[in-house]
C-alpha cells in the first residue's frame, strides 16, 4: 500500500479563477491518475498523469481545463482551469503499482466554485 | 458499452448480512475491485478478485464473480454500524492498466 497525501483538502473558490491541487505518495509508483466525483456521483477518470510526457485524457476532458503535472515518481498536480460551479466535486488522485494489481486513493480535494 | 450497474441503497440490522450487487457489461476486464467510502472521506480499497475466479473470501469479506452473468457482489457477514458508507464496484478496462470504471455506488446504512 501506500500513504497518499492532498493539498489542499477542501477549497472554495470564485468563478473564473484556477487552483492547482498537489498529490504526494511516500513511494514511488508506476501510475498516477486523477479522478473526479461530482457530488452524489460515482467516480469518472480525468487522466493519467504520466511521468516525463504529457498525461493521457479520457473522452470530455481537455488539457486546457485540466492541466496535469507529473514531474517524478511520487508527485503530481492537477489544476482546475477557469471553474465553473459545474466543476465543484471531489477531486482524487490514485496511485498503482507496477507489481500489485490494485490502486489506491488519495483523501481528496473538496473543491466548491461559487 | 462499459456501464456498471449498482443498487443505490440497502438498509440492513446489524449483526445482519449485507449483500451488495453490481452488474457489468464490459468482459474484457481483469480485475473487479470493491471500495468503501465513508462520509467525508476517500476511498478505501476493501478486496478485489481477478477475473479467473469465482469467489474471494477475505475475513467478513466474500466477493461472487459470475462472468456468464457479469454479475460481481460482496457480501459483509456479521455486518456492524462502522460498516455503513457507500459501496463501489469498480472494473479495470482491460489491457489498459489502472484505468477503472466505477459503479454508482451502493449507500448501505447499519441499524443497531
Amino acid at each position: 500500500s501506500a500513504v497518499i497525501s492532498q493539498k489542499p483538502s477542501r477549497d472554495i473558490c470564485q468563478r473564473g479563477t484556477s487552483l492547482t491541487i498537489q498529490c504526494q505518495v511516500d513511494s514511488q509508483v508506476t501510475m498516477m491518475f486523477w479522478y473526479r466525483q461530482q457530488p452524489g456521483q460515482s467516480l469518472t477518470l480525468i487522466a493519467t498523469a504520466n511521468q516525463g510526457s504529457e498525461a493521457t485524457y479520457e473522452s470530455g476532458f481537455v488539457i486546457d481545463k485540466f492541466p496535469i503535472s507529473r514531474p517524478n515518481l511520487t508527485f503530481s498536480t492537477l489544476t482546475v482551469s477557469n471553474m465553473s460551479p459545474e466543476d465543484s466535486s471531489i477531486y482524487l488522485c490514485s496511485v498503482e503499482f507496477e507489481v500489485e494489481e490494485t490502486q489506491y486513493f488519495g483523501p481528496g480535494t473538496r473543491l466548491l466554485v461559487l | 458499452g462499459e456501464d456498471v450497474e449498482q443498487s443505490l441503497f440497502l438498509s440492513v440490522r446489524e449483526g445482519d448480512s449485507s449483500v451488495i450487487n453490481c452488474t457489468y457489461t464490459d468482459s474484457s476486464s481483469t480485475y473487479l475491485y470493491w471500495y468503501k467510502q465513508e462520509p467525508g472521506a476517500g476511498l478505501q480499497l476493501l478486496t478485489y478478485i481477478f477475473s479467473n475466479m469465482d469467489m474471494k473470501q477475505d475475513q467478513r469479506l466474500t466477493v461472487l464473480l459470475n462472468k456468464k452473468d457479469k454479475h460481481l457482489s460482496l457480501r459483509i457477514a456479521d455486518t456492524q454500524t462502522g460498516d455503513s458508507a457507500i459501496y463501489f464496484c469498480a472494473w479495470d478496462r482491460g489491457s489498459t492498466l489502472g484505468r477503472l470504471y466505477f459503479g454508482r455506488g451502493t449507500q448501505l446504512t447499519v441499524w443497531p
